[in-house]
């Protein structure tokens, strides 16, 4: 079964530090790794996703994650924060085999906030 | 959010009532999904669609029924059945043939429903 484990409800940073949302997955097969930050009472909006190649994966705003596969995580990061980086990030995967193909599962959501 | 409509932002209704969400797309996008969000419990898939006239149940299906007789609408019926209604309700699209799990999701703006 496919499942995403983000094991901070939690994150504080000042603005201009780098900034770290962790992720940790379990699938069967090679996985599809994605990011999406959600601003209140919006909608999910994409950032970045990782299906192969390159283990660094640059997407949106600035943000940035790496996959490491023997530690089967997938860690957002951003060199400096942002005041406007404050929102839930949520992690998912699928994989790419498996009655599963296609279905994202996300985990229980992030909230950054970056205090000024 | 752009390219999937969800109306309306707000919805109230009384208990015993069957309410419809409704969910539009002009991507051009295969596959159609419907999930829930609580506080502190992450996105919960209720039903997915990968092509026209077929849908799966996903985690939490019960209490709720989906059609999907065109390819840009998925609307969502919550049923009297479903104990606790009360949530935020995300609807997402993804291109692609039906199957190809790396494609990013596009998610709609959400509906609040309120029962009482």
């Amino acid at each position: 079964a496919q499942s995403v484990a983000q094991p901070e409800d939690q994150v504080n940073v000042a603005e201009g530090n780098p900034l770290t949302v962790k992720c940790t997955y379990s699938v069967s097969g090679n996985p599809y790794l994605f990011w999406y930050v959600q601003y209140p009472n919006r909608g999910l909006q994409f950032l970045l996703k990782y299906i192969t190649g390159d283990n660094l994966v640059k997407g949106s705003y600035g943000f940035e994650a790496e996959f490491n596969k023997s530690q089967t995580s997938f860690h957002l990061k951003k060199p400096s924060a942002l005041v406007s980086d404050s929102a839930l990030y949520f992690c998912a995967v699928t994989a790419d085999r498996g009655s599963t193909l296609g279905r994202l599962y996300f985990g229980r959501g992030t909230q950054l906030t970056v205090w000024p | 959010d752009g390219g999937i409509t969800q109306s309306p932002k707000y919805l109230f209704r009384k208990e015993g009532q069957n309410v419809t969400l409704s969910c539009e797309q002009n991507l051009n996008h295969d596959a159609m999904y419907w999930y829930r969000q609580d506080p502190g419990q992450g996105l919960r898939l209720i039903y997915y669609s990968q092509i026209v006239n077929d849908f799966q149940k996903g985690d939490i299906a019960e209490g709720y029924s989906v059609s999907r007789e065109k390819k840009e609408s998925f609307p969502l019926t919550v049923t009297s059945a479903q104990k606790n209604p009360t949530a935020f309700y995300l609807c997402a699209s993804s291109p692609g043939p039906s199957g190809q799990g790396f494609y990013e999701q596009y998610f709609g703006p959400g509906t609040r429903l309120t029962v009482t």
